[in-house]
This record gives C-alpha cells, structure tokens and sequence, in this order.
C-alpha cells in the first residue's frame, strides 16, 4: 500500500513569507507526527496528532508555527512569517496508534524548505 | 529528560567487512530503542527496535543490535556490510510522552569497494 507521502519535496520562499506543507499519512493511522531535521542533525520532533486534536505541540518553535489535521487524515503544517533560520527538512510520520505493537512510526521523504 | 548520542559521524568500512555504530543514551526507566536508516531522497527507515525482553534484536537488511543497559548502549552491528549500505543511520529513543522520538544526530556510513 501507499506509505506516507508529502508535497511539496521541495519549497523555496522568501523571507517572511507564509507557507505551508503537507502531509498524506498512511490510511488508517490515527496518530500523526511532524519533526524538523536540520542540516547535519537528527529529526526534532515538532508535533503529534491524535485523530484531529493536537495531543501535543510543545515541540514547536514558536508562535509562528501551527499545524492543523481537520478530518483526521491529511495534516498540514503552517509557518508564517518564514526566517531564514526555518531552513530544514519537515518530515511527517503516521502510525496506528499508540502502545508497543502499534506506535512503529512511518516517515514520509520530507519537504526540503529553503528561505532565501 | 531522554537524549541520545551516537559518538561517531562519520564511518567507512570496505565492502564485505563487519560494521558497527555506536549508540548511547540517557534515559531513567528502561527505555524503547530504535535504529532507522535514511538514503538520499528516502524517507526514515525502521531497522529495528528494542522494548524489552531478550536484549540482541534482528532486524531487516541483515542488522541487529544489542541492548545493554550497564553500558546505556544499543549499538547496531551487521557482519558483511554491502554497497548498498550506505546511508545515514539514526539511533532514537522513545521518552515518557510514549511517542515522541529524541534521535542522534546520525553517522553517516560510506562504503568502499
């Protein structure tokens, strides 16, 4: 079946700037992850979805970012006035759920964002 | 608060030679551990992962590794490393949220002929 997928693969926008990033989980998860991976560095983790609520978005930076997931499937991740220090791969995972037999996160192939 | 460190950032290993990538961790309770592997263009990969029980764990791709909680270590191994190997391999553990995952910041793998 289809994994996880994420448009655009790539974005490049100009300082302050709004832009926004999508990501299609996998049918059937209900629990939805962003992290942020910059150049050189292991993935951060931004944001989890449980069905359509935020469960948690203490990861994210700051006020600038915001997610949102109004069905329950397709979730995407908004930053507003972009600064050049937003520069990273945003991946999405999806899993099942929650618990040992259930929570094997499954990554997209991320979206490049370059703010010039 | 949960973190992980994977001490080397660059290895190259010739094709066919046994392979070894370090993995240390900070965590109170008994953590869940995992390896993923990420090619160019490819999104995160799951190797494998550890929750508890027997402590050597298999995982695809011919790799495993081994959890040995004296040392806080969970270092990935495979005994005949192939071209197509190379990749960038992240160690994380899942904290006390019970989803959120703290990754290394990775080693890099090259492999020569």
């Amino acid at each position: 079946g289809a994994g996880v997928s994420q448009t655009p693969s790539n974005k490049v926008t100009e300082k302050g700037k709004y832009v926004e990033l999508r990501c299609d989980p996998i049918s059937g998860h209900t629990a939805l992850y962003w992290y942020r991976q910059s150049l050189g560095q292991g993935p951060e983790f931004l944001i989890y979805f449980q069905g359509t609520g935020a469960a948690d978005d203490s990861g994210l930076p700051n006020d600038r970012f915001f997610a949102v997931r109004p069905e329950g499937s397709v979730s995407t991740l908004k930053i507003q006035r972009t600064e050049r220090g937003d520069s990273a791969v945003y991946l999405c995972a999806s899993s099942l759920g929650m618990g040992q037999d259930y929570n094997e996160q499954f990554f997209g192939p991320g979206t490049r964002l370059t703010v010039l | 608060a949960q973190s992980v460190t994977q001490p080397d950032i660059h290895i190259t290993v010739s094709e066919g030679a046994s392979l070894e990538l370090r993995c240390n961790y900070s965590y109170g309770a008994t953590p869940y551990l995992f390896w993923y592997v990420q090619s160019p263009g490819q999104g995160l990969q799951l190797l494998l992962k550890y929750f508890s029980g027997d402590t050597l764990v298999q995982g695809i791709k011919g790799f495993e590794a081994e959890f040995k909680r004296s040392q806080s270590s969970f270092n990935l191994r495979k005994p005949s490393v192939h071209w197509s190997d190379a990749a960038e391999y992240f160690c994380a553990v899942e904290g006390d949220s019970g989803y959120a995952l703290n990754f290394g910041k990775g080693t890099s793998l090259l492999v020569t002929p």
